[in-house]
């Protein structure tokens, strides 16, 4: 599976974007891009994935360059409840594996 | 609410006792992980199961077991523990084996002293 690299940490101001970056320059045709988030000590929750196109949800959006080697997380006005560790996986989709977790990218949200 | 309940919330034991970690997955999902949360490990992946048969196997000790039941929910054994097996132990459940839409459960923090 392709590795990701991600800064360890990174600071916003609660209103501002915060604009999440991971290489995966190693990154297979058929690996998805998963982004998850942990707040302190509660289990790990869904952000979003992608293939190849951007995709947007309720809570972020993903961008993908074009060579799908990098990708960025974008969470459009970020808030104090953002505050978390952001994770960056990038995963095939097939049975009998699963998301194998890395250090992740702390995010701190100040006011 | 991710719908992924685990029990107990908390749970105190001592060395080389043998406990039991339970875990309902969200209503219709078929596969189960199971994850360990340490400091110094991060979240490390134990073993996954769907709809009752074992499917995915990582760094799971030969001292922890787990089964998932025909009602789905799903039990980790951990014994002879130690007290490096104090952590965060958490579940996750999806509707399909190779889904990563994961939802997780609170976890359940063991304390081995």
């Amino acid at each position: 599976d392709a590795k990701t690299t991600q800064p360890t940490s990174m600071d916003c101001a609660e209103g501002r974007a915060a604009n999440l970056p991971c290489n995966h320059s190693t990154i297979s045709g058929n690996e998805y891009v998963y982004w998850y988030r942990q707040i302190h000590s509660q289990g790990p929750q869904y952000i979003i994935h992608g293939l190849k196109n951007n995709e947007t949800n309720e809570m972020a959006s993903l961008i993908i360059t074009e060579d799908r080697k990098s990708s960025t997380l974008i969470l459009p006005h970020a808030t104090l409840r953002d505050t978390a560790v952001y994770y960056c996986i990038v995963r095939v989709h097939q049975a009998g594996t699963a998301l194998i977790f890395g250090k992740g990218t702390t995010l701190s949200v100040s006011s | 609410d991710s719908g992924v309940t685990q029990t107990p919330k908390h749970l105190i034991t001592a060395t080389g006792q043998r406990v039991t970690l339970r875990c309902s997955p969200r209503s219709g999902d078929l596969s189960v992980y199971w994850y360990q949360q340490s400091l110094d490990q991060g979240l490390q992946f134990l073993i996954q199961y769907y709809n009752g048969e074992e499917r995915a196997k990582g760094n799971i000790l030969e001292r922890f077991s787990a089964q998932q039941f025909p009602d789905l929910h799903s039990e980790l054994n951990l014994s002879s523990l130690e007290l490096g097996d104090s952590a965060l132990y958490f579940c996750a459940s999806s509707p399909r084996a190779g889904s990563f839409t994961l939802h997780f459960g609170n976890g359940t923090r063991l304390t081995v002293t």
